[in-house]
């Protein structure tokens, strides 16, 4: 069984479409995150959720709307897709709220080119 | 403010041969620090982590790392390198829970190449 699984693996959109992820982990972990891997492989955290509660947003554009239906679920809504998000979006979930005890348990990624 | 630092972006090394992959870092107080791996398309994989107790920790797939206090690294670790140990390798440090951010740093990834 993946521990932390993302669809789609892969994605290719046209400038202005809107488009969403999906992550969902069966570890019973609390907190889940969404980072984004540039092409030189810098990786950015974009969001965390624990519990179903978004406890972390950094400077990202409000295009991009996390959602946590429950707390095994965070899927990622981008809005008006531009040139400059492609790159490659990593979910990931720890047993602690704040992935410095137990690291992290990441998915496989998406990766989205926008042309 | 936290950061960590892989000075180097690509390690090469001779199957059979020790390895080594370097990061340093800095924080406010005793760091969390973090080795993972990633294998190309594949998301990151924990390695192994240094909290507390002995400077030398052991993690998966026989990589260890040395935790240096008054030299601020933690590099990682190998006796004898393997084909299969080429990827991607990141470092990521964390301050402790009195102060700092609680979301991991990472730095910018070593790529290691082992040569058969």
């Amino acid at each position: 069984d993946t521990a932390v699984s993302q669809t789609p693996k892969y994605l290719v959109t046209q400038m202005g479409n809107d488009k969403s992820i999906k992550c969902e982990q069966n570890l019973g972990h609390d907190t889940m995150y969404w980072y984004k891997q540039d092409s030189k492989k810098f990786l950015k955290i974009m969001f965390s959720y624990n519990n179903k509660e978004l406890i972390i947003n950094e400077t990202v554009p409000n295009r991009f709307s996390p959602k946590s239906p429950d707390k095994a679920h965070l899927n990622l809504h981008i809005n008006s897709l531009e040139l400059g998000d492609s790159a490659v979006y990593f979910c990931a979930s720890s047993q602690d709220g704040t992935a410095g005890y137990y690291g992290y348990t990441f998915g496989s990624g998406t990766r989205l080119t926008v042309v | 403010a936290q950061s960590v630092a892989q000075p180097e972006d690509q390690v090469n090394v001779a199957e059979g041969n020790p390895l080594t992959v370097k990061c340093t870092y800095s924080v406010s107080g005793n760091p969390y620090l973090f080795w993972y791996v990633q294998y190309p398309n594949r998301g990151l994989q924990f390695l192994l982590k240094y909290i507390t107790g002995d400077n030398l920790v052991k993690g998966s797939y026989g990589f260890e790392a040395e935790f240096n206090k008054s030299q601020t690294s933690f590099h990682l670790k190998k006796p004898s390198a393997l084909v299969s140990d080429s990827a991607l390798y990141f470092c990521a440090v964390r301050a402790p829970a009195s102060g700092g951010s609680y979301i991991p740093t990472f730095g910018r990834g070593t790529s290691l190449i082992v040569h058969p």
